[in-house]
């Protein structure tokens, strides 16, 4: 599989701010996607990074909160903008991979652990 | 529907014991179930899966259990160890695994 990167791995943030994470691929892969685990909660779908064109939001994500860039095949950006508190999470990159012969599956990255004050 | 149901949200095994969790879905579309592994502190790692033309996948220590009349699939610890503690997440996709949809999770703890 596929060895994905994220910076930063964690940071603590001004209310009003914005954090910008990068995520990092060893390998070109097709798809790419954003999600947000609050603490002890599952993981929510932010939205699906596209290749040179616009990301794909799911249903409450909005792309002035969580603009997206995938300038390539192996990197992509999410920024939290104008942080509140209950941004406070960890914030996930993964990509699509080969689970085996016939089957592919999402691969995650390390996280970055947001904190807003 | 697209929920996956997971039960129970949190699990206390002694070690050598056998840990279960269990997972339900409605959409039956769903024919890839993998099971993701998170240790505090990392991402969720990827740690057996399987498809519902078989009724049980086994990789050592785990075993997946599914049962596609029920709609149920469930995860087997054998002799569970406290290196297994970690929060445990069922998933299901129906197209190449490029959309999934998590359970809530379950935290498993393994005494020592």
């Amino acid at each position: 599989s596929a060895v994905i990167s994220q910076k930063p791995s964690r940071d603590i943030c001004q209310r009003g701010t914005s954090l910008t994470i990068q995520c990092q691929v060893d390998s070109q892969v097709t798809m790419m996607f954003w999600y947000r685990q609050q603490p002890g909660q599952s993981l929510t779908l932010i939205a699906t990074a596209n290749q040179g064109s616009e990301a794909t939001y799911e249903s409450g994500f909005v792309i002035d909160k969580f603009p997206i860039s995938r300038p390539n095949l192996t990197f992509s950006t999410l920024t939290v903008s104008n942080m509140s508190p209950e941004d406070s999470s960890i914030y996930l990159c993964s990509v699509l991979g080969l689970a085996d012969e016939v089957q592919e599956t999402q691969y995650f990255g390390p996280g970055t652990r947001l904190l807003v004050l | 529907q697209q929920q996956v149901k997971q039960s129970p949200q949190s699990l206390i095994v002694q070690k050598g014991g056998i840990s279960i969790i269990n997972c339900a879905y409605e959409n039956t579309a769903f024919d890839y179930f993998p099971w993701y592994q998170q240790f505090p502190g990392k991402g969720p790692a990827l740690l057996i899966a399987i498809r519902p033309d078989v009724s049980e996948k086994k990789e050592g220590r785990f075993t997946i259990s599914f049962n596609k009349s029920a709609k149920q699939f469930s995860l087997h610890i054998m002799d569970s160890q406290p290196g297994d503690s970690a929060t445990y997440f069922c998933a299901a996709s129906s197209t190449s695994g490029s959309r999934l949809t998590f359970g809530e999770g379950t935290q498993l703890t393994v005494n020592p």
